[in-house]
């Protein structure tokens, strides 16, 4: 069965710098899905981003950005230039190709020190 | 993306009784999912249900307690039922949308918390 590993329960990160939120995954599959999914305390689960297996290249967003290792089943997060607004509840997820369904990491608290 | 609502935000229920929970998408979509999350804890899938088929269950949720229904390609609920404290949670739902080819991606609602006296 798929899983998804989230190490880091909680990580601090001062204002401005970057951060890497790490994440692992054990799957037999060849085809897949990554995402980081960001909850604030607001608790709407709000897709930050998304990595398909069959590329190579990371995959990026503004300020976010992934290094995906399909070899070494990793996924990492890493934050640029954070601000306030990235304090919230980070999921590691994985789509399996043919069924949509998603199973999450454990989670990680982001916290930005002013 | 979709825009996905949920009705009611949040309620306060006494065990035994049951709760049905709503979920409107702003466009039509093939697969809708609902998730449970527990206090602290990550989401689990509890079904998933396509408009025109019984929901599928995943291992540890039963249809008697968690039954779903798929009336339309925009609207799903989900009855939580003969509650007890244990199912307070946040109940989340959320859609399989496709933006373009190989660009579907998960959206999700923004939960229902419930509370179980």
């Amino acid at each position: 069965a798929q899983t998804v590993t989230q190490s880091q329960p909680e990580m601090s990160v001062q204002e401005a710098e970057t951060v890497t939120l790490s994440c692992t995954y054990d799957t037999s599959e060849s085809d897949y899905y990554l995402f980081w999914y960001k909850q604030p305390p607001s608790r709407q689960m709000i897709l930050v981003i998304r990595q398909e297996a069959y590329k190579q290249q990371n995959a990026t967003e503004n300020r976010f950005s992934v290094n995906f290792q399909k070899a070494a089943k990793s996924f990492s997060l890493k934050i640029s230039d954070s601000q306030l607004g990235d304090a919230a509840m980070y999921f590691c997820a994985y789509e399996m190709d043919s069924s949509y369904k998603l199973i999450f990491g454990s989670g990680t608290r982001l916290l930005v020190r002013p | 993306s979709a825009v996905i609502s949920q009705k009611p935000s949040r309620d306060i229920c006494q065990r035994g009784t049951s709760l049905t929970i709503q979920c409107q998408v702003d466009s039509q979509v093939t697969m809708m999912f609902w998730y449970r999350q527990q206090p602290g804890q990550s989401l689990t899938l509890i079904a998933t249900a396509n408009q025109g088929s019984e929901a599928t269950y995943e291992s540890g949720f039963v249809i008697d307690k968690f039954p779903i229904s798929r009336p339309n390609l925009t609207f799903s609920t989900l009855t939580v039922s003969n509650m007890s404290p244990e199912d307070s949670s946040i109940y989340l739902c959320s859609v399989q949308y496709f933006a373009a080819a190989n660009q579907e991606t998960q959206y999700f609602g923004p939960g229902t918390r419930l509370l179980v006296l």
